[in-house]
This record gives C-alpha cells, structure tokens and sequence, in this order.
C-alpha cells in the first residue's frame, strides 16, 4: 500500500516557468517530508525538507508548501532551468525512523 | 567525494543465478538501505540495517537476502535470480539520527536478469 502519492509521473515545462509537484499523505504519524533530486545516471541526493510545524520552507528558486490539514505537501520550483530536468521524489518519515517512504516520483523536463 | 559506492553499474545475470550486489560507504554511518527503482513505482525498500549484524525487512524482502558483516559494506544478495527482479538497485546510507538527517544515495546498478 502506498503511503505517499506524488503527482504528475512527469512534467514538462518551459524555461522560466514555474515546476510544481504534489504529494499526499495518509499517516498522520509522518513528520518529516524531504523532496530528492536525481540526474541520469546519479543516485537521488536530498533537495530540500520541511517539518509540519511550519507551512512553507524555501531555499533559492525551491519551495515546499505544506498543508497538514488537507495531508498534502508541494515542491515548487521558480525560474524553472533546463538543469532542473531530472527526476523528483518526495519521501516522507516518523520520527527518528530510520527508514523512508518515497512517492512514485516525478520526471521534469524543463524545455530551453 | 565518493561516499556511497557500488560495485557495478551495469549487470546481466542468468535466470536462476545467485546474485551479489555490494555497497560500501566511507561515511561511518550506522544505517544502510537498499531500494529497488521501478518506472511509476519510485523507490521500494527491500531490507535495511541499522548496525553490523542486524538487518530488517522492508516492504518488498520477498527473493533478497541481505549481509552486513562490516559497518561500510551491505551487500544485496538475489539467492536464484528472476525476470521480474530485472531493475535498479539503489544502496544509500544515514547516520545514527536516522533519515531526519538525509540519505546519501550510491549511483545504482542496473540489474538485467534473462
């Protein structure tokens, strides 16, 4: 059973456009939702996290938006590049869990 | 830079052959996964460990074994290999605080069974 759902599987966007990705969630145990990054060829590698006590967290051009009352969290990606083409997961954790569950990921194309 | 190495990009093995894929990380990190990457499917935990030693299933253990005789190496073992375990094995590692702290994912191994 999957307990993360992400959505769109892909996405294709123009140069300077805005990327938005969404996840939902079940478990309301969860309380910690990093988003992962991963180029052809290349492992995922952490982007960016966000905890539920706040509802929204950006670092440069990336922004995760968090409702905890509708379950869901969002990346969102301004000025979107063709060197943000690659493919995005959002994962989602309880506690000091070891382990993490991640969504289906999503391929981003960023057209020049 | 490396952190998170695994031995083999690219694999073909025989249907029926035993099958070992290692992972060796140089960050002195307690925690150590293994996840199969599937189109639509994202990433699926086989096994993990959280020490030499000990390990746990994750949500699809089913034809996979695991081995952690040394903290920096976790090998993946396919005991008789099949189609439907053609895909992409990710290794990654965490440290004692557990995935709050991020994990540092190896490049993969593709693994094409026939």
């Amino acid at each position: 059973q999957q307990q993360v759902k992400q959505s769109p599987q892909s996405l294709i966007v123009q140069k300077g456009g805005i990327s938005i990705i969404n996840c939902a969630y079940e478990n309301t145990a969860f309380d910690y939702f990093p988003w992962y990054q991963q180029f052809p060829g290349k492992g995922p590698a952490l982007l960016i996290a966000i905890r539920p006590d706040v509802s929204e967290k950006k670092e440069g051009r990336f922004t995760i938006s968090f409702n905890k009352s509708a379950k869901q969290f969002s990346l969102h990606i301004m000025d979107s590049q063709p060197g943000d083409s690659a493919t995005y997961f959002c994962a989602a954790s309880i506690g000091s869990a070891r382990q993490l569950t991640f969504g289906s990921g999503t391929q981003l194309t960023v057209l020049p | 830079d490396v952190k998170v190495t695994q031995s083999s990009r690219y694999l073909v093995k025989r249907t029926g052959e035993k099958v070992f894929l290692e992972c060796v990380q140089d960050m002195d990190h307690e925690n150590m996964f293994w996840y199969r990457q599937d189109p639509g499917l994202g990433l699926r935990l086989i096994y993990f460990s959280y020490d030499v030693k000990m390990k746990e299933k994750g949500d699809i253990p089913e034809g996979y074994s695991v081995s952690r005789e040394k903290k920096e190496r976790f090998s993946l073992i396919l005991e008789s290999a099949s189609t439907n375990q053609t895909s992409m094995y990710l290794c990654a590692s965490s440290s004692i605080g557990g995935a709050n702290y991020g994990y540092t994912f190896g490049s993969g191994t593709r693994l094409t069974v026939v």
